[in-house]
């Protein structure tokens, strides 16, 4: 089974400052890793995923996550944020074995970017 | 809007009736998925279907909650006798067999008083 554990539920932040939120994660397999962000009234969007391949990820908006496997970590990083990062963003693995797209989540972290 | 819709957006009933939720996937996504999201957690996988076979269900999904998938395009996920713990936003998403993203809609919010 795996699990998710984001450390911080709300990350405030002023606007042009970097920013990082933690995940790591807990499996007996390997898994796929993904970051989603979810603006007010709408739907979760894919900000970036691991496959395979390189361990640091770009992804849309200037994101990018770097998956450390001895630490179990993929936390996302952005240096310079913007008011309209103001959202909530879920880290998700799933099981590379199955990859049936059943994917466990983390119970969010709320980024607030201040002016 | 080519996304993946749901229907209604919000929904509220009052304890012991039945409530039904609509999903339309991505046209050519195969694959749809149902996750509940209560307030302050994150997302929990209910069920999921490869065109129309559910192919695996959570153990949330307890015996009053039953999802179809009839023609292999458009799902239903119906709650009998909900209860107020019932309350929740429900997400339908949608895939591409073997392709890793999801797409997510806009969700159902469930209030049941």
């Amino acid at each position: 089974a795996q699990s998710v554990t984001q450390l911080d539920s709300q990350v405030p932040v002023f606007e042009e400052a970097p920013v990082e939120l933690r995940c790591n994660y807990s499996s007996s397999v390997s898994v796929y890793l993904f970051w989603y962000v979810q603006y007010p009234n709408q739907g979760l969007q894919l900000l970036l995923k691991y496959l395979s391949g390189s361990t640091l990820v770009k992804g849309i908006n200037g994101f990018e996550a770097e998956f450390n496997k001895s630490q179990t970590s993929f936390h996302l990083r952005k240096p310079s944020v913007h008011i309209s990062d103001t959202a909530e963003y879920f880290c998700a693995v799933s099981d590379r074995k199955t990859s049936q797209g059943n994917l466990i989540f983390g119970k969010g972290t709320k980024l607030s970017v201040k002016p | 809007d080519t996304g993946v819709s749901q229907d209604p957006r919000h929904k509220i009933t009052k304890r012991g009736q039945n409530v039904t939720f609509r999903c339309d996937p991505i046209s050519e996504h195969n694959r749809l998925y149902w996750y509940r999201q209560t307030l302050g957690q994150g997302p929990e996988f209910l069920t999921y279907f490869q065109n129309e076979a559910q192919l695996e269900k959570s153990r949330l999904l307890s015996d009053r909650f039953s999802a179809e998938r009839p023609k292999g395009s458009f799902s239903t996920l119906e709650i009998q006798r909900t209860e107020q713990g019932d309350s929740a936003m429900y997400l339908c998403a949608s895939s591409l067999a073997h392709h890793e993203e999801l797409f997510f809609g806009e969700g159902s919010r469930l209030t049941v008083l």
